[in-house]
This record gives C-alpha cells, sequence and structure tokens, in this order.
C-alpha cells in the first residue's frame, strides 16, 4: 500500500488551524493508521494511532479522523512547536512527509 | 520507563556490512505484543521500514531489502541486532531502533530511540 500526503509544504502562523492529508492506494481500516511527528535531529514521535486515538501525553489540538483512503491530522491551534515534519503510517508503510512551516 | 539506544560503527566501507545494536533499558524485550524494529532514514528523505522482529525470533523484512538484511535478538542481554551487507552510498541514512507495538487493528512504533548516522564511504 502506497500513502501519499498533501500538502507537501503547510506554510501557516501560530493560531491557524492545520489540515493535513494522508491518502491510501488502496481501502485501508482506519484502525491500522498512525501519524509521526518529527523535529530536525529527533526520532519521530507517535502522535495518533486507529486513526483518531491520541498517543499518551499528545495535545488535545491534535486529532485525527478519516476512513477507508482518506485521512487527516488536524492541529486546531498551532503552537510555536508544532511546526515540524508529519508522516502517516500503516503497518510497513509511511508516507513521504508534509513539512509544516511557519508562514 | 522505556529506553532503546542504538550503538555501532558510523562509517562503513562500500561493500562491507553494516552492524548495529538497540539496547533496550526500562522494560523487557520479552514482553508480549510488542515487537522490536529497525527503521532508517536518508539525510532529508522520508522514512523506511527495514524489519521486525520479537521476542521469540519471529520476523519480518521489508522485501527490497530482504536480500542484503538480517535482524536477531538476545533476550540475555535485552538487545536486537541490524545487519546489512554488501552496502553501498544508498545505504547511508539515520538508522532507528524502535518498540513496534501491536494491537488488534494496527501496529504503532510507539517508542524509538535516538537514532545513529551510518555513513558509506571509503
Amino acid at each position: 500500500i502506497v500513502l501519499t500526503q498533501s500538502p507537501g509544504t503547510l506554510s501557516l502562523s501560530p493560531g491557524e488551524r492545520a489540515t493535513l492529508s494522508c491518502r491510501a492506494s488502496q481501502s485501508v481500516s482506519s484502525s491500522s493508521l498512525a501519524w509521526y511527528q518529527q523535529k530536525p535531529g529527533q526520532a519521530p514521535r507517535l502522535l495518533i494511532y486507529g486513526a483518531s486515538s491520541r498517543a499518551t501525553g499528545i495535545p488535545d489540538r491534535f486529532s485525527g479522523s478519516g476512513s477507508g483512503t482518506d485521512f487527516t491530522l488536524t492541529i486546531s491551534r498551532l503552537e510555536p512547536e508544532d511546526f515540524a515534519m508529519y508522516y502517516c503510517q500503516q503497518y510497513g508503510s509511511f508516507g513521504q512527509g508534509t513539512k509544516l512551516e511557519i508562514k | 520507563q522505556l529506553q532503546l539506544q542504538e550503538s555501532g560503527p558510523g562509517l562503513v566501507k562500500p561493500s562491507e556490512t553494516l552492524s548495529l545494536t538497540c539496547t533496550v533499558s526500562g522494560g523487557s524485550i520479552s514482553s508480549s505484543g510488542y515487537y522490536w524494529v529497525w527503521v532508517r532514514q536518508p539525510p532529508g528523505k522520508g522514512l523506511e521500514w527495514i524489519g521486525s522482529i520479537n521476542y521469540s525470533g519471529k520476523i519480518y523484512y521489508n522485501s527490497p531489502l530482504k536480500s542484503r538484511v538480517t535482524i536477531s535478538v538476545d533476550t540475555s542481554k535485552n538487545q536486537f541486532s541490524l545487519k546489512v551487507t554488501s552496502v553501498t552510498a544508498a545505504d547511508t541514512a539515520v538508522y532507528y531502533c524502535a518498540r513496534l507495538w501491536q494491537t488488534a487493528g494496527g501496529n504503532y512504533f510507539d517508542n524509538w530511540g535516538q537514532g545513529t548516522l551510518v555513513t558509506v564511504s571509503s
């Protein structure tokens, strides 16, 4: 299964809402979809699993949704520390990532 | 608190074998419900799953790498290891070890090591 993320880069300001997309090449179980955040020089961190469940310690401004082939990560109100790379994952496949940068 | 730490040479010559070890602390590598994995990330690029192993030695490899990769586990040392043979410059990457949490619905990488950069160069 190929995961395609869009946009490649998203430029927003702190306080704004971010919507990141992950599209699967074929329908997948929503319970198998996860999202990760990666900051420069750091390992990825699990944010969302099962498409919509937040991992331990993840703030509630992060939310996930979707089913079938289309999944979304939403950050309701961007904090400065949220600007990073984001990857979706389904079993052994990762999307190519979305860079969330400060506008 | 679970911690994972990669160790091994940071520089490997072309055609030689890359060898890394991940030491797990703060938890047992023999815990059920988890696999232990290697993921790599070439400089400036995305994440690539290499393979997974559980405490009993059940292994899964990513197909494109399967012919060159060996993953093993040593439960007595709470460690697991990665070997990649016949390396080329394309194998230059940050190599991460991680824990793969298995659920009924999916598998998630829920704990990661800090990563180690391995450069393939003569």
